[in-house]
């Protein structure tokens, strides 16, 4: 069984540029959800799918998006980068619903924006 | 406003010592984790605690939630470097969006 994967796990981009992030889940997780993680700040949720569609949003603006395929993998995309966007991000799966299910994180990516 | 305070913010001690972290908030919570994120990786679930008052032991690590469910600790026993990281304490569970506190970076000198 493997575990949550994430790809790449370094990346730089340039402000204004558009940048997609890759998430495999555990096997048979079917819930991936998509944190922030500033330098020094705890994980910020920014949303979550659930059977491919979204189950939850945070506060962060319509630029993030995301997807989940037939697979259950995850991408989240990021528009209009800007300096502010620079942190790791981090993806966690889960099975199905339900009080007590755990959450399973990847390794993250590591964003910088210059 | 942080839901969930946390401290100290950072911490250095001897390996060998005692430690304390706290976790607080001013709202009451049905659960309350903590998670360990070492450099590189993303946070591993440590504990679960649910019932007020309830302490959970792991290992070396002892955890307590607060009587009224609205702050925590974790305590370690005879740090060892090793146990150097980020601690956080989250709410939330599964499913649910899990919401962390401001952690507290844990720096184990040997």
């Amino acid at each position: 069984e493997t575990g949550v994967t994430q790809s790449p796990t370094h990346l730089i981009k340039t402000r204004g540029q558009q940048v997609t992030l890759r998430c495999s889940s555990q096997s048979g997780h079917n819930t991936v959800s998509w944190y922030q993680q500033a330098l020094g700040q705890g994980p910020q949720f920014i949303f979550q799918y659930y059977r491919e569609e979204e189950n939850g949003r945070g506060n962060f603006p319509p630029r993030f998006s995301g997807l989940q395929f037939p697979n259950y993998s995850s991408e989240l995309n990021v528009n209009a980068l800007e300096l502010d966007d620079s942190a790791l991000y981090l993806c966690a799966s889960s099975l199905g619903q339900g009080w007590g299910t755990e959450a399973f994180f990847g390794q993250g990516t590591r964003l910088t924006v210059v | 406003t942080q839901l969930l305070e946390q401290s100290p913010q950072f911490l250095s001690i001897q390996e060998g010592e005692n430690l304390t972290v706290y976790c607080n908030s001013s709202s009451v919570f049905s659960s309350l984790q903590w998670y360990r994120q070492e450099p590189g990786e993303g946070p591993v679930l440590l504990v679960t605690v649910v019932t007020g008052g309830e302490v959970k032991k792991l290992k070396r690590l002892t955890f307590q939630f607060g009587d009224a469910r609205k702050d925590s600790s974790l305590h370690i026993t005879a740090a060892q470097p090793g146990d150097t990281g980020l601690y956080l304490c989250a709410t939330g569970w599964g499913n649910e969006k899990l919401t962390f506190g401001t952690g507290t970076r844990l720096t184990i000198i040997p």
